[in-house]
């Protein structure tokens, strides 16, 4: 099976603008979660999503959103972007909720 | 708050010693504790999980322990080799189903 897919790999914006980045889980696979990745603080969850429904939300600001799709394909988008949102942004998906999660490749996300 | 605690943050060893990376978890309802390897530019993998209903789990070389009594696990690595140098999070599921990760242990495995 194909692994999780992140798209795009890289992104440059600028202070202000929004984002949304993609992931295509695992065929068969229902429960995708986004993570933020910095030097300084580590994996941080976002959100969790299984059949098109958030199950469970991080500590982020509202700027942060997702939605996941029928095909259990999901996005997250980020608006009014600031310095600090510069980050790797890691999606996982499992079988199901509470399930072994594996990881895509992430977004590289540089906030000019 | 729910928190999971690493240690080291850095551990360097000579190839062939072993290696041993503690986290300890706040919520002790907390039921799975997955170990992610992520080596440079690449995406974190899973290495080794134990569920809450088992002491050890053993795996070749790697191995993980958890002490809920204590709300400590450890993974153990033995025979390291060269390329078992990488970054290395610990994570624990709360009771809410979030996956909470440790802060990362850089691993260095000298030749």
């Amino acid at each position: 099976k194909a692994g999780v897919t992140q798209t795009p790999r890289y992104l440059i914006k600028t202070r202000g603008q929004q984002v949304t980045l993609s992931c295509s889980p695992i065929s068969g696979h229902r429960s995708v979660s986004w993570y933020q990745q910095t030097p300084g603080q580590g994996l941080q969850f976002l959100f969790e999503y299984f059949s098109e429904t958030q199950r469970n939300k991080g500590n982020f600001p509202g700027r942060f959103s997702g939605r996941q799709f029928s095909n259990s394909r999901s996005e997250m988008n980020v608006s009014t972007l600031e310095l600090g949102d510069s980050a790797l942004y890691l999606c996982a998906s499992s079988l199901i909720l509470e399930e072994t999660q594996y990881f895509g490749p992430g977004t590289r996300l540089l906030v000019l | 708050g729910e928190n999971v605690e690493q240690h080291p943050s850095t551990l360097s060893v000579q190839e062939g010693d072993s290696a041993v990376i503690k986290c300890t978890y706040s919520d002790s309802a907390s039921n799975y504790f997955p170990w992610y390897k992520q080596e440079l530019g690449k995406r974190p993998q899973l290495i080794i999980d134990i569920r809450s209903n088992v002491g050890e789990k053993k795996d070749q070389r790697i191995a993980v322990t958890l002490n809920k009594t204590a709300k400590h696990f450890s993974l153990h690595i033995t025979e390291t080799q060269p390329e078992d140098s990488a970054v290395y999070f610990c994570a624990a599921r709360n009771q809410g189903g979030k996956l909470i990760f440790g802060q990362g242990t850089e691993l260095s495995v000298k030749p």
